[in-house]
């Protein structure tokens, strides 16, 4: 099956730095990657669908220029958290899958805002 | 109303008991519906699809009530490693495709 690579696993940074994170289809081409974050206790939350070559769609109340996404190429899709704050701890995920079909994610990654 | 919801948690069972956990969904027109297990501080892994038929893995059933928009989950014969949060999830379909996620049930099975 497809296999959705992340990185970082997790981070830590200072608060007002940015950071990247990279989310890569290894099995097929995924046109579309969501993004998601998961805060302690709660589940998944839909941030924003990435589409490959066009710009992402966000959901209500997320931030477009703070939470930065990228999908230049069918096998890569980035999420960048532009002066990143403590409240933007949290635990980030993507996924990508076809209608009508299971979602693959990737592993996951922990950010710490200190 | 939620989107998806679920039981409030958490679990706690024996070993060996039998668990039922259930989740009704507000869209009608979704498309697709899963389980899905998360662990601590994982991502989450697919259990099963959930069908109109009904489906069985193992100790694992599902079924799907699409009249009345439920979906449940039986765990027969618990095991320790049964432990984590199931998560009902719901495909949108159509032009988003979206996931829709449940918050989540926490199981926890006591030796």
């Amino acid at each position: 099956g497809a296999v959705v690579s992340q990185h970082p696993s997790w981070v830590i940074c200072k608060s007002g730095t940015s950071v990247k994170i990279e989310c890569r289809s290894l099995d097929f081409q995924a046109t579309t990657m969501f993004w998601y974050r998961q805060f302690p206790k709660q589940s998944l939350m839909l941030m924003a669908t990435s589409n490959e070559g066009s710009k992402a769609t966000y959901e209500q109340g997320v931030e477009k220029d703070k939470f930065l996404i990228n999908h230049a190429s069918l096998t890569l899709s980035t999420l960048t958290v532009t002066s990143a704050h403590p409240e933007d701890s949290s635990f980030y995920i993507c996924s990508e899958g076809q209608a009508y079909t299971e979602a693959f994610f990737g592993q996951g990654t922990r950010l710490t805002v200190v | 109303r939620k989107e998806v919801e679920q039981d409030p948690g958490p679990f706690n069972v024996p070993e060996g008991a039998t668990v039922a956990f259930n989740c009704t969904y507000s869209n009608s027109a979704s498309q697709s519906f899963f389980w899905y297990r998360q662990d601590c501080r994982k991502e989450p892994k697919l259990l099963m699809s959930v069908y109109s038929s009904g489906n069985e893995d193992g100790r694992f059933t599902a079924q799907l009530n699409r009249a009345s928009q439920y979906i449940s989950l039986l765990i027969r014969d618990s095991k320790l490693s049964d432990s984590a949060t199931y998560l009902c999830v719901v495909r949108e379909g159509g032009a988003t495709n979206k996931l829709i996620f449940g918050t989540g049930t926490l199981l926890a099975v006591q030796p």
